[in-house]
């Protein structure tokens, strides 16, 4: 089973450019989340998915921020304009419940640098 | 005061000791419980899954959730060096939205 897909793996881009970042989940997985795991920290949730409907949105920045899940399946989250302290590894999970357990599988992430 | 607090470290213990993890909680809304391993530049992969009180044992990793303390520990027996690594632990209501604790950076010397 192939896991959770996404790209670019790395981005070095200057304060207030824009960027996008995508997602592909496992197949078959309705609920694909968006972390921001800023270095030293753990994951913090930035938006949730479940098919192509937002579930939560409440720590995404909306100013600046945008996700969306086109078609239930892969994703896009973009940030406009960059800020020094977007700076962050961003995750992509997707999940599905086995055996009563609802597990989150991770892509291996996006590095963004902001200079 | 954080929904989850996990010691940062970094730990470094010598090849084949035990290793005790933990976490605390203020939400008691939290009936799930997981422990995370995260090697450098790599995405977090599911190591531990309970949701009762008590000890869980998988291999050389046992679980310990102490719902009354709010408080949760992962032991690794006899740690090694492919044990280095960031353990993060994330707990869950009944809702699907994950809380992650900062995680602990485990170093085992061979």
């Amino acid at each position: 089973e192939a896991g959770v897909a996404q790209s670019p793996r790395y981005k070095i881009i200057e304060k207030r450019q824009s960027v996008a970042f995508w997602c592909n989940p496992i197949s078959g997985h309705a609920t694909l989340y968006w972390y921001q795991q800023i270095l030293g920290q753990g994951p913090k949730l930035l938006i949730q998915f479940q098919n192509n409907g937002v579930v939560d949105d409440s720590q995404l920045p909306k100013d600046r921020f945008s996700a969306e899940r086109l078609k239930g399946v892969d994703s896009t989250l973009k940030i406009q304009p960059a800020k020094l302290e977007d700076s962050a590894v961003y995750l992509c999970a997707s999940s599905v419940i086995l055996a009563g357990i609802n597990e989150q599988f991770f892509g291996p992430g996006t590095r963004l640098t902001v200079l | 005061q954080k929904e989850v607090e996990q010691d940062p470290g970094p730990l470094s213990v010598p090849e084949g000791a035990i290793v005790s993890l933990n976490c605390t909680y203020s939400n008691s809304a939290f009936q799930y419980f997981m422990w995370y391993r995260q090697y450098s530049r790599k995405g977090p992969e599911l190591l531990m899954y309970t949701y009762s009180s008590g000890n869980k044992e998988d291999g050389r990793f046992t679980a310990q959730v102490d719902k009354s303390s709010k408080y949760i520990s992962l032991f690794i027996r006899d740690s090694q060096p492919s044990d280095s690594a960031t353990y993060l632990c994330a707990m869950r209501g009944t809702g699907n939205q994950f809380y992650f604790g900062t995680g602990t950076s485990l170093t085992v010397i061979p």
